[in-house]
Order: structure tokens, then C-alpha cells, then sequence
């Protein structure tokens, strides 16, 4: 099994509409990345988290780390086609600055 | 400007030889990997390298080879070894202890 789990898996969404991705683990993270990834091309750092409930936003992506670090969400807020591509986490996980790992992704579709 | 290149960005193979892709940075950054990604399977670690002339091996290892003789470059060879080499191959970097990597654009290998 993945040590890190996201969900779901694949979205399609209307453009406007908002939209939630998951990353889960059982395990505490030490640090949570997310990326952004368009098919066939490398990955852009988005967001880096550390401390249990903290937020960041860029734009209208908005990402959170729950207080156990166990689990982090990416909220995008009236969705773009520009929005699409492959959204994926990673992390710091025990022990620390050995075993970086990344979930699978989620694949996001914005239709116009 | 900055940044981390990979060539070529396709790669066609015939079974039983030896390939090598390359990886360039100008980012002074002092660490450097290579990650695999399949589809379904997110990115898994083939191997990384800290400082120049070494490099450790990740958790896919087996059949592929790395040299690390400059800060800047960091090439990997997909050996006969390998015995499912056609993936989609991402090289990134990042400052010492840091997480936030910069990745190349990918390169995509097909055995034929």
C-alpha cells in the first residue's frame, strides 16, 4: 500500500466550480509539498506545510495541514481550465531527511 | 535563468542496450535525483546523490546506474538490466536539506 494516499483519484469539474484534493497518511508528516504536474512535463512546487493547522494560499489554491500533520487538503476556488493537470503530494515522513515519499496523484480536468 | 534540463525529452531503446539520460542544473543546488513515475504509481526514488562524487542508491535501484562527477550534472543509465525500462524518467534538485525541488521537464523512454 501507499504510504500516502490521495483522493480521489481523477476529477472533472465545470469551470467555476470549487474543488477539494486529499492527502492522506498514517503516519505524522514531518513536511507536506504539494506539486502540480502537466501531462508529460515536470512538476512545479506549489505550497510547503510544517506545523499542524497551518494554511497557505496562492492565488486561489489554498492548502492545509490538519493538527495531527496526518492529513492535507488543496482547495482551488472558482476553477480555470489553466487549473488542469496532475496534483500530487509529498513528504517528510519518519525518519526524517531519509524517506521522501509522493502520493499517486489526482488527475483534475476543468472543463470551459 | 535558472534551472534544471533534461535530454532528450524522447528516448526510443532497443532491448539489451544501454541508454543515458541527461540532467543538468544551474541552480548551484547540491542535491540531485532521479524518480521514475508510472502510471497510477506517483514518482518512486532511483537514486540521489548529495555532493559530488557520491550518490545512494533509492528504492528502484536495480538495473539502472548514476555518476556524479560534477555539481551540475547528474546522468542516468537505464542498463539491459532493467527489466521494464519504458517509464517516464524526472530528474530534480534542491539545496542541501531542503525539499522544495525544482524538476526538470522529463524525458519518456520507450523500449522497441
Amino acid at each position: 500500500s501507499q504510504e500516502l494516499e490521495q483522493s480521489p483519484q481523477s476529477l472533472i469539474v465545470q469551470e467555476g466550480k470549487n474543488l477539494t484534493i486529499n492527502c492522506t497518511s498514517s503516519k505524522t508528516l514531518y513536511g507536506l509539498y504539494w506539486y502540480k504536474q502537466k501531462y508529460g512535463e515536470g512538476l512545479i512546487f506549489l505550497m510547503m506545510l510544517q506545523k499542524g493547522g497551518e494554511e497557505k494560499s496562492h492565488e486561489k489554491i489554498t492548502a492545509k495541514l490538519d493538527e495531527k500533520k496526518q492529513q492535507s487538503s488543496l482547495h482551488i476556488t472558482a476553477s480555470q481550465p489553466s487549473h488542469a493537470g496532475i496534483y500530487l503530494c509529498g513528504a517528510d515522513m519518519f525518519p526524517y531527511g531519509q524517506n521522501f515519499v509522493f502520493g499517486p496523484g489526482t488527475r483534475l480536468s476543468v472543463l470551459p | 535563468d535558472g534551472g534544471i534540463t533534461q535530454s532528450p525529452k524522447y528516448l526510443f531503446r532497443k532491448e539489451g542496450q544501454n541508454v543515458t539520460l541527461s540532467c543538468e542544473q544551474n541552480l548551484n543546488h547540491d542535491a540531485m535525483y532521479w524518480y521514475r513515475q508510472d502510471p497510477g504509481q506517483g514518482l518512486r526514488l532511483i537514486y540521489y546523490s548529495q555532493i559530488v562524487n557520491d550518490f545512494q542508491k533509492g528504492d528502484i535501484a536495480e538495473g539502472y546506474s548514476v555518476s556524479r562527477e560534477k555539481k551540475e550534472s547528474f546522468p542516468l543509465t537505464v542498463t539491459s538490466a532493467q527489466k521494464n525500462p519504458t517509464a517516464f524518467y524526472l530528474c530534480a534538485s534542491s539545496l542541501q536539506g531542503t525539499r522544495g525541488y525544482t524538476f526538470g521537464s522529463g524525458t519518456r523512454l520507450t523500449v522497441v
